[in-house]
């Protein structure tokens, strides 16, 4: 089946450093990519949508500067927590959705903890 | 309300018990997904319905677009089952957005 590849799985950084994050789609082309976040015992949180080769559209609250998110090509969408403070500890997951199919394909999720 | 209502919130279970988790919305949708998350946060995509019922090894997902409806039903519970499992829809004007359930905690006990 088609596989979605988020890394890394699990990342350790000081206050006030960058974080990026790769969803890679391993065998299929995804036009669209979507990019979560998990608060402890909630549900997940829609961040961003990213289409191939245009901007992501963000969601309400999200800070666009702070969660930078690029989609160069087809199988390739990144999430760079800028400047991370410890709020920002959180587990990140995206999705892909299939060129063609329209299916959901998720990742495994990134944990990101700020020190 | 929210949009997109799981029940039960938390469910403990037997080894070997019939599992009913049910997903109810309240928007038009395209299509409805039926998500497993693990203690470690990895998501996996069980099904994904827009009618009638789907079977998977001992899962069987069902909805009832009239009603705003689905179940996912797990046959013969075993411990590895223990996970989330949420409920997430496709509205029917969205770019292929989700509206996430707050998911339903299944332990199964050996």
């Amino acid at each position: 089946g088609a596989v979605v590849s988020q890394h890394p799985s699990w990342v350790i950084c000081k206050s006030g450093t960058s974080v990026k994050i790769e969803c890679r789609s391993l065998d299929f082309q995804a036009t669209t990519m979507f990019w979560y976040r998990q608060f402890p015992k909630q549900s997940l949180m829609l961040m961003a949508t990213s289409n191939e080769g245009s901007k992501a559209t963000y969601e309400q609250g999200v800070e666009k500067d702070k969660f930078l998110i690029n989609h160069a090509s087809l199988t390739l969408s990144t999430l760079t927590v800028t400047s991370a403070h410890p709020e920002d500890s959180s587990f990140y997951i995206c999705s892909a959705r299939r060129q063609g199919t329209g299916e959901l394909f998720f990742g495994e999720g990134s944990r990101l903890t700020v020190l | 309300k929210n949009e997109v209502e799981q029940s039960p919130q938390n469910l403990t279970a037997q080894e070997g018990e019939f599992i009913t988790i049910n997903c109810s919305y309240s928007v038009g949708i395209s299509a409805l997904h039926w998500l497993q998350q693990h203690p470690g946060g990895g998501i996996v995509s069980l099904f994904m319905l827009s009618s009638g019922k789907k079977k998977h090894g001992r899962l069987i997902a069902t909805i009832n677009i009239q009603e705003k409806h689905s179940s996912l039903h797990i046959t013969a519970s075993h411990p590895r089952d223990s996970a989330v499992y949420i409920c997430a829809v496709r509205a029917m004007d969205s770019n292929y957005q989700l509206i996430w359930g707050a998911g339903t905690k299944l332990i199964i006990k050996p």
